[in-house]
């Protein structure tokens, strides 16, 4: 089944500065990619989504790149902020007969200082 | 906007003892997936449904089961609980579709078995 591996498990940064969070898969059928942020005790939140049938996606300070021939995706946040503070997981879908259920990475914690 | 509900945020219960956690989903979304998350961990897909017939199954004990109902809520029924089923769970829904099928998370249940 589809693995989907993602570092760094931790990442500090100071306010202001980029964060990079890089994820790969196994599947080569994934076609779809979204990022969730997780705040202590609350359910995850998507902030990004990207297709297979796109390189590239960005949405104000956030930005998803995906190179299928390597089978990785990141997560490039700019201008970091102490709210951007949380865990973020990638995820990966297969389909299966027509409905996807995600496999998500082990998550990371971001840490922005001010 | 509306967003998943879910019921109760919170729940203990003795071992062996059994449980009902409870899903609304998004209205007008017509899939419903279920995640269990253990602490420190990403989230595992349990089970899914769509217009009210089990679309796909995950790492789902036999001792749970779990149903849609013809007005989209769904329910997981746990029994004979363990310790190990001390967990977060989490539902979420989607509009079957291309291009629509985003999931998008309820806040979670706190299950823990004393």
């Amino acid at each position: 089944g589809e693995n989907v591996e993602q570092h760094p498990s931790t990442l500090s940064v100071q306010e202001g500065d980029s964060a990079v969070i890089k994820c790969t898969y196994s599947d080569s059928a994934s076609n779809y990619f979204p990022w969730y942020k997780q705040e202590l005790g609350k359910g995850p939140q998507l902030i990004i989504d990207i297709r297979s049938n796109v390189g590239e996606k960005k949405d104000q300070r956030i930005a998803v790149t995906l190179n299928k021939t390597a089978k990785h995706f990141s997560l490039h946040i700019t201008e970091t902020q102490p709210e951007d503070s949380a865990v973020y997981f990638c995820a990966a879908s297969i389909v299966n007969t027509g409905f996807q259920k995600l496999v998500f990475g082990t998550g990371t914690r971001l840490l922005v200082s001010p | 906007a509306a967003g998943v509900i879910q019921s109760p945020r919170h729940l203990i219960k003795e071992k062996r003892e059994t449980a009902t956690l409870k899903c609304y989903p998004i209205p007008r979304h017509d899939t419903v997936y279920w995640y269990q998350q253990g602490p420190g961990q990403d989230p595992q897909f349990l089970i899914s449904f769509y217009e009210k017939m089990q679309s796909d199954k995950g790492s789902i004990p036999d001792r749970f089961s779990a149903q849609q109902f013809s007005d989209y809520h769904s329910e997981l029924n746990m029994s004979s609980l363990e310790l190990g089923d001390s967990a977060l769970y989490f539902c979420a829904s989607s509009l079957r579709g291309p291009n629509t099928d985003t999931q998008y998370f309820g806040p979670g249940t706190r299950l823990t078995v004393l």
